[in-house]
């Protein structure tokens, strides 16, 4: 089956510094890729969702000046957060889709703990 | 707005039974539907999904679920559960156009020897 990496798989950082994710298609293009948060014992909460070259689109809620995406190509998008603070503690988890057909289901990468200090 | 219902926190089996797991669902037009399972350190793993046609779908590791229109439900199902099926499953929705997938809040499996 398709395979999504992520990277870092988890990172500490101290308040106000800035954390950079990856996330990248290992074996397929993807022209969408999605970003989640789950919180503990809780499901998977859509952050924003890129396609490959334009904007990401956020989700109602989600600050975009604060977690920025780049999907710059078919295989990686990043995520960063930036002036990152406690309460951005969290899992974080992409997913990415081939092909341009939405009825396509998403493959997910294994996630990123986050824990701002 | 779009919502999956998993009206169980954990489902305790014993090894060879049949297992069953509840998902209901709320969305405006055609749903497309999808079973996901999450093991411990390790991403969400594609079980099934519901497009159109048979109500009927069979996926991965055994696992089959059928959608029901007029319950609005996509129960997940397999005949004889195995120990090594103790995992988190998530159930998903979307609209036929749209890239929102709405997930359940998590059905925890156990599976018992």
């Amino acid at each position: 089956g398709a395979v999504v990496s992520q990277h870092p798989s988890w990172v500490i950082c101290k308040s106000g510094t800035s954390v950079k994710i990856e996330c990248r298609s290992l074996d397929f293009q993807a022209t969408t890729m999605f970003w989640y948060r789950q919180f503990p014992k809780q499901s998977l909460m859509l952050m924003a969702t890129s396609n490959e070259g334009s904007k990401a689109t956020y989700e109602q809620g989600v600050e975009k000046d604060k977690f920025l995406i780049n999907h710059a190509s078919l295989t990686l998008s990043t995520l960063t957060v930036t002036s990152a603070h406690p309460e951005d503690s969290s899992f974080y988890i992409c997913s990415a889709r081939e092909g341009a057909n939405s009825y396509n289901e998403q493959f997910f990468g294994p996630g990123t703990r986050l824990t701002v200090l | 707005a779009q919502s999956v219902a998993q009206p169980e926190d954990q489902v305790n089996v014993a090894e060879g039974n049949p297992l069953t797991v509840k998902c209901t669902y709320s969305v405006s037009g055609n749903p497309y539907l999808f079973w996901y399972v999450q093991y411990p350190n390790r991403g969400l793993q594609f079980l099934l999904k519901y497009i159109t046609g048979d109500n009927l779908v069979k996926g991965s590791y055994g696992f089959e679920a059928e959608f029901n229109k007029s319950q609005t439900s996509f129960h997940l199902k397999k005949p004889s559960a195995l120990v090594s099926d103790s995992a988190l499953y998530f159930c998903a929705v979307k609209k036929a156009a749209g890239n929102k997938l709405t997930f359940g809040g998590g059905t925890r499996v156990l599976v018992k020897p």
